[in-house]
Order: C-alpha cells, then structure tokens, then sequence
C-alpha cells in the first residue's frame, strides 16, 4: 500500500472557481503534512504546511483529517497561475529506513481555464 | 542566483555508462536528499545525508552511490547505467527542526532537475 495516495485528475476548472483535492495516507502515526506545488518541467515548491486546526493561507485552506487519515486541500476563486500538479506530502518513519522520510504523493494536476 | 543548483540539466547516456549527477546548494542547510520521480511513481527518495558524515539509503538505493563532499555538495552516481534509471532526479535541501510531540517543521529546497535518459 502505498504511503500517500492521491486522485491524480486531471481538473479542469473555470477561473474563478472552488476546487478541492483530497489525498489519503497510510501510517496513523504521521505527524507532519505538507501540500507542494509543481509547475510543469520545474521543481516542487512548498506551498503549505497542514496544521491539525485547519490553516488558510489567502485563497489557499489546508484541513487535516486524523481520524480518516486524509488531507485536503481547498482553493477558492481559482486564477489561471495556479495550474499547477499539486502534490500531498506526509512525513512518516519509513519501514525501510527507520527513519523518519518524507513521502510524496504522485500529484493530482490542475488546469484553470479561462 | 538558485540556492539549489543540479549538473548536468539533461544527459542522455547509454546502458553500462558511469555517470554522476551534481547538486550544490548555498542555502547552509545541513539535510540534503536525492529523489527521483517518474510518471504514475511520484517522488521517491534515493539517498539522504543529514550531515557531511552521515549517509542513509532512502527507499530505492540499489544500483545508485552518494558522496557528500562538502555541507554545500552531495553527488549521485550510476555505477552502470540501466534504462529503468530513465527518470528526472532531484537533489533537495532542508531547514528540518522538531517542534515536540514528533512534529516538525520542514521545508525542503529542490534543484531544478537532472533529466536522464539511458539508452
């Protein structure tokens, strides 16, 4: 089973629009979320952390679910900058480096459209 | 300037090849990780080194090699290059601190990417 599964799309949304993305994961004891944006060809960028009170940050809002183990991910009044592959990440101990690694999700892609 | 820099940005190498991959970084941190990412795989982590003296295999190591010579530097290496290491690799940073409780607090900085394609 995979650590952090997420649907990958893609959406298509109007500008303007609310879109959310779930994404689910494994290991109850994680303790730290992340949501990270990749452009198309770049790098990943963190564009949130997830608190377990729910965080907002400007048109962004983060919720974390413990007790079903997801994450979610909400943006209201979608602008066409934010197209983007958005990838759910759980820090987890790793079963198989005992340690504790970062886990990314495969991406779940959006598309803004005008 | 990037604070995370990756050598070469593309390379196209034939199986059985040696090839070393490079990643500098100017941002101090101490963390520094090497993924790669494939369609459908996502991100998943090669090798991580949290200090100039220490190196841990990440989830898939095998037919891949690290060196970190320097806080600033950590390099991957493909002793014999096979087409399954096809992929777009990332070498990242990280400013990790424990807040207590097992959380932390971490951003991690990646490079631009290395895509490869072996042959």
């Amino acid at each position: 089973r995979k650590e952090v599964e997420q649907d990958p799309g893609p959406f298509n949304v109007p500008e303007g629009a609310t879109v959310a993305f779930n994404c689910t994961y494994s290991n109850s004891a994680s303790q730290s979320f992340f949501w990270y944006r990749q452009d198309c060809r770049k790098e990943p960028k963190l564009l949130m952390s997830v608190y377990s009170s729910g965080n907002e940050d400007g048109r962004f809002t983060a919720q974390l679910n413990r007790a079903s183990q997801y994450i979610s991910l909400l943006i209201r009044d979608s602008k066409l900058s934010d197209s983007a592959t958005y990838l759910c990440v759980v820090n987890s101990l790793s079963h198989q480096t005992g340690a504790n690694n970062l886990f990314f999700g495969t991406g779940t892609r959006l598309t803004v459209i005008p | 300037d990037a604070d995370v820099t990756q050598t070469p940005r593309n390379r196209i190498t034939k199986t059985g090849k040696r090839i070393m991959l490079e990643c500098s970084q100017t941002k101090g941190h101490d963390r520094m990780y090497w993924y790669r990412q494939d369609p459908g795989l996502g991100l998943r982590l090669i090798y991580y080194s949290f200090d100039v003296k220490d190196i841990n295999k990440g989830e898939i190591s095998d037919g891949y090699s690290v060196s970190r010579q320097a806080q600033a530097k950590f390099s991957l290496s493909l002793e014999s290059a096979i087409p399954n290491q096809t992929a777009l690799y990332f070498c990242a940073t990280s400013d990790f601190s424990a807040m207590g409780s097992g959380r932390i607090r971490e951003t991690q900085y990646f490079g631009p990417g290395t895509r490869l394609l072996v042959l």
